[in-house]
């Protein structure tokens, strides 16, 4: 069984930058491809960014200019940055492994001054 | 940037009745290794999405056999032949095969 455990900062002040870490337990990390996810209160759901365990990346356009996607195989780790944020980047952030079949339970990160 | 568009978005259902959720593509989700990669999932309230439907059609493990995912190229629909109160949630449809990734808006289920 694989189990995603996340965590970071929930409250942040516009301009500042969101960095999220999630860990990997059970499975194989190094054979797989990692997500993030996001999803403002009421909202539906949008593609972030993926890794490959060998530091392949892709980012969704609207936020690639802001955003960074990293991972740590001697960890079974991987993380997100967000810079310059925004209110409009409250949202529940989820981590999940490709292709999507295990998620995180998310954490809600409100941008707030 | 392909565009998934799902319909119904609210769909009130009674106990025991079938319900279908359409979703459309902007372009067609056939890879050129020949597999289609559009998935289905289910977010019940205050739950992480769960993925029910891989490729199409194939479940996942632990997904009852009520629900069957159908379709091909660019009009892809998710069946639940017998709603129960548990179905009560938002189902979403997304693509793996074009990027970036997207996710339809979502369709609500509701029991009437």
């Amino acid at each position: 069984q694989v189990h995603l455990q996340q965590w970071g900062a929930g409250l942040l002040k516009p301009s500042e930058t969101l960095s999220l870490t999630c860990a990997v337990y059970g499975g194989s990390f190094s054979g797989n491809s990692w997500a993030w996810i996001r999803q403002p209160p009421g909202k539906g759901l949008e593609w972030i960014a993926e890794i490959s365990h060998s530091g392949y990346t892709n980012y969704n356009p609207s936020l690639k200019s802001r955003v960074a996607i990293s991972v740590d195989t001697s960890k079974n780790q991987f993380s997100l940055k967000l810079t310059a944020l925004t209110a409009a980047d409250t949202a529940i952030y989820y981590c999940a492994r490709v292709p999507f079949d295990y998620w995180s339970r998310g954490t809600l990160v409100t941008v707030s001054s | 940037d392909v565009v998934l568009t799902q319909s119904p978005l609210s769909l009130p259902v009674t106990l025991g009745q079938p319900a279908s959720i359409s979703c459309r593509s902007s372009q067609s989700l056939v890879y050129s290794d020949g597999n289609t990669y559009l998935h289905w999932f289910q977010q019940r309230p205050g739950q992480s999405p769960r993925r029910l439907i891989y490729k199409v059609s194939n479940r996942d493990s632990g997904v009852p056999d009520r629900f069957s995912g159908s379709g091909s190229g660019t009009d892809f629909t998710l069946k639940i032949s017998s709603v129960e109160a548990e179905d009560v949630g938002i189902y979403y449809c997304m693509q793996g095969t074009h990027w970036p990734r997207a996710f339809g808006q979502g369709t609500k289920v509701e029991i009437k």
